[in-house]
Order: C-alpha cells, then sequence, then structure tokens
C-alpha cells in the first residue's frame, strides 16, 4: 500500500469556479499536511499546511484533514488562470523534514 | 537573497555513466534533502544530510550517493545510469530545527535524461 494516494488526473476547471482535491495516506503517524503547488519546470512551493484534523483557510484556498478516515483535501474558491498547476499533498512526521508525496493533480483553469 | 540553486539546469548521459548534480541552499539553511520526480510522478526522497552526514535515505539504492560540504552545499552522484534515472532532481533546503518543514524551499531542479 502506497503511504500516499492521489488521484493524478487532470482537471479542467472554468475560471471562478470551485477546485476540489483530495488525497488519502496510509500511515496514521503523519502529524503535518502539507499542500504544495508546481508550476512547469519548476519546484514545489508550499502553499499551506494544518496540523492533526480539522481546517485552514488562507484566502481562497481552504485545507482540510480527517485523520479518523486518513483524508486529506484542498479547496479553491473562485480559481483562476495563475492557479493553474500541479497540486501535491504531502503528510509528513513531526520533527521529520523527509516528505512523502502524493501524484499530484494537474489543473488547468480556462479564462 | 538567491533561493535554492541547482546546477546544472539540463543534463543528458548514456547508460552506464556517472553524474554529479550539485545543489546550494537557501541563505540561513543547514540541511539538505534530494528528491527525484519522474515524469508524471511526485517526488520521491532520496536521502538528507546535516552536519556532513546522510542523516535518512528513501528507498534508494547505493549507486545514489551523496554529500554536504562545510558551507552546507550538497552534491548529488548517481553511477552507472540507467534509463529509469531519467527524472527531475530537485533539492531542498531546511533547518534542522523547524519540525514543520514550514521554512523548507525546494530548487527548480536538474532535468536528467539518460539515453
Amino acid at each position: 500500500q502506497k503511504e500516499v494516494e492521489q488521484d493524478p488526473g487532470p482537471l479542467s476547471v472554468p475560471e471562478g469556479a470551485i477546485v476540489s482535491l483530495n488525497c488519502t495516506y496510509s500511515n496514521s503517524a503523519f502529524q503535518y499536511f502539507m499542500w504544495y503547488r508546481q508550476y512547469s519546470r519548476k519546484g514545489p512551493e508550499l502553499l499551506m499546511y494544518t496540523y492533526s484534523s480539522g481546517n485552514k483557510e488562507d484566502g481562497r484556498f481552504t485545507a482540510q484533514v480527517d485523520k479518523s478516515s486518513k483524508y486529506i483535501s484542498l479547496f479553491i474558491r473562485d480559481s483562476q488562470p495563475s492557479d493553474s498547476a500541479t497540486y501535491l499533498c504531502a503528510p509528513q512526521f513531526y520533527g521529520n523534514n523527509r516528505l512523502a508525496f502524493g501524484k499530484g493533480n494537474q489543473v488547468v483553469v480556462i479564462p | 537573497d538567491a533561493g535554492v540553486t541547482q546546477s546544472p539546469t539540463h543534463l543528458i548521459k548514456t547508460r552506464g555513466q556517472q553524474v554529479t548534480l550539485r545543489c546550494s541552499p537557501k541563505s540561513g539553511h543547514d540541511t539538505v534533502s534530494w528528491y527525484q520526480q519522474a515524469l508524471g510522478q511526485g517526488p520521491q526522497f532520496i536521502f538528507q544530510y546535516y552536519e556532513e552526514e546522510e542523516r535518512q535515505r528513501g528507498n534508494f539504492p547505493d549507486r545514489f550517493s551523496g554529500h554536504q560540504f562545510p558551507n552546507y552545499s550538497s552534491e548529488l552522484n548517481v553511477n552507472a545510469l540507467l534509463l529509469g534515472d531519467s527524472a527531475l532532481y530537485l533539492c531542498a533546503s531546511s533547518l534542522w530545527a523547524d519540525p514543520t518543514n514550514e521554512k523548507l524551499f525546494f530548487g527548480s531542479g536538474t532535468q536528467l535524461s539518460v539515453l
């Protein structure tokens, strides 16, 4: 069983739509749940992260974690063409710099 | 402030050859990690260096080795290259004392093609 499962299927949405992305993970010891954004030919950059279960909002972005079901979600409201990128979930252990990435979701926002 | 810098940006090698990739961490950072990202996949952790020692290692063969220098820069070496080693190699720098990776930054990577 893979540590992190993320359906990589490309997602195309019209500008202004809500984008919903999700991951599942297998290791219940993960405590921090990161979302990275990766533009073409660039390294990933940290978008936001949450600690344990719960929600976190940052502008148009909301991250949710349900540790009971080992399910991670990212929502993007009022999507913009500049949001077109690959989004990677990456849970991690506390105090351990190793990130376990999912395959990533490629998102295309059409003007 | 320059972020994480990697060199070269692109590299073409043939099977069986050896390659060295280089990384300079963000100013103030002391820990360097290397990741391999195959096309259409997420980055996979190779290893991590702190205080010039390998601290953690992912599921990669011994053909992959590394080094960290006193100025915190790092090298990734891959021997006996295989076609499957073709990937984007990402360097990430961070602070050993940061338990959340909030201040972990990636470079833009080295694209390695093995023919």
